[in-house]
């Protein structure tokens, strides 16, 4: 079945820099979701993407959908602390309108 | 204010012990799923609904059980449970297009079992 897979889990990142977190699916996904979760919060939705090799960006996040809509990043810039949380991707099935399927999230933790 | 109510938000019960979970929405959404959150997995789909009476499995069904007898609604039923669905668990909605739309979550339930 479809496994969605996040790297890195992990990302500590100095105040003013850059970081990429990546998601890869074993199988073609229909669309891909991007949501941020806070310490003790809930998952907010970001961003969606659809298209093969659609690019979106949201002030300093520039999202990707890979070609074969297999893959996707996010990419932040500037890091800032209020961009710690973890970050997940989110794909959707093919075959299936209801079945969606998380990666593991990448933890993101910022040092001012 | 458009939102997803889950409760309650932290629940403590020993194994066996029938429980429900609860959750609602006000957005007139049709489509509802279940969610568990574990450290190191991210969010696993337990089951989800694309409409009333229409309700189907995740990745992780197995010890859970929904209903979706009215829209807003979509409680989440565990019969037995044990330890092993320790764990914080996310409703969420969206419209007609399913996974395909924005997820709207609840705020979460800490379930511990003991």
């Amino acid at each position: 079945g479809q496994q969605v897979m996040q790297i890195p889990q992990y990302q500590h990142v100095q105040e003013g820099e850059d970081f990429t977190t990546y998601c890869n699916s074993s199988t073609t996904l229909s669309n891909i979701q991007w949501y941020k979760q806070r310490p003790g919060g809930h998952p907010v939705f970001l961003i969606q993407l659809v298209k093969s090799g659609e690019v979106k960006k949201q002030k300093r996040l520039t999202f990707q959908f890979g070609e074969a809509k297999k893959n996707s990043s996010l990419h932040i810039t500037a890091t800032q602390t209020t961009d710690v949380g973890t970050y997940f991707c989110a794909g959707g099935a093919t075959d299936s309108w209801g079945k969606f399927q998380f990666g593991a999230g990448t933890q993101v933790v910022v040092t001012p | 204010e458009a939102q997803v109510t889950q409760n309650p938000r932290y629940l403590i019960t020993v194994t066996g012990k029938k429980l429900t979970v609860t959750c609602s929405q006000n957005m007139n959404h049709e489509y509802m799923s279940w969610y568990r959150q574990d450290p190191g997995l991210g969010l696993r789909q337990i089951y989800y609904s694309m409409n009333v009476e229409v309700t189907d499995k995740g990745d992780v069904p197995e010890g859970y059980k929904v209903s979706r007898k009215e829209k807003r609604n979509f409680p989440l039923i565990l019969e037995s449970p044990s330890p092993n669905q320790t764990s914080l668990y996310f409703c969420a909605s969206s419209g007609v297009s399913g996974a395909r739309s924005p997820l709207h979550f609840g705020n979460g339930t800490r379930l511990t079992v003991t």
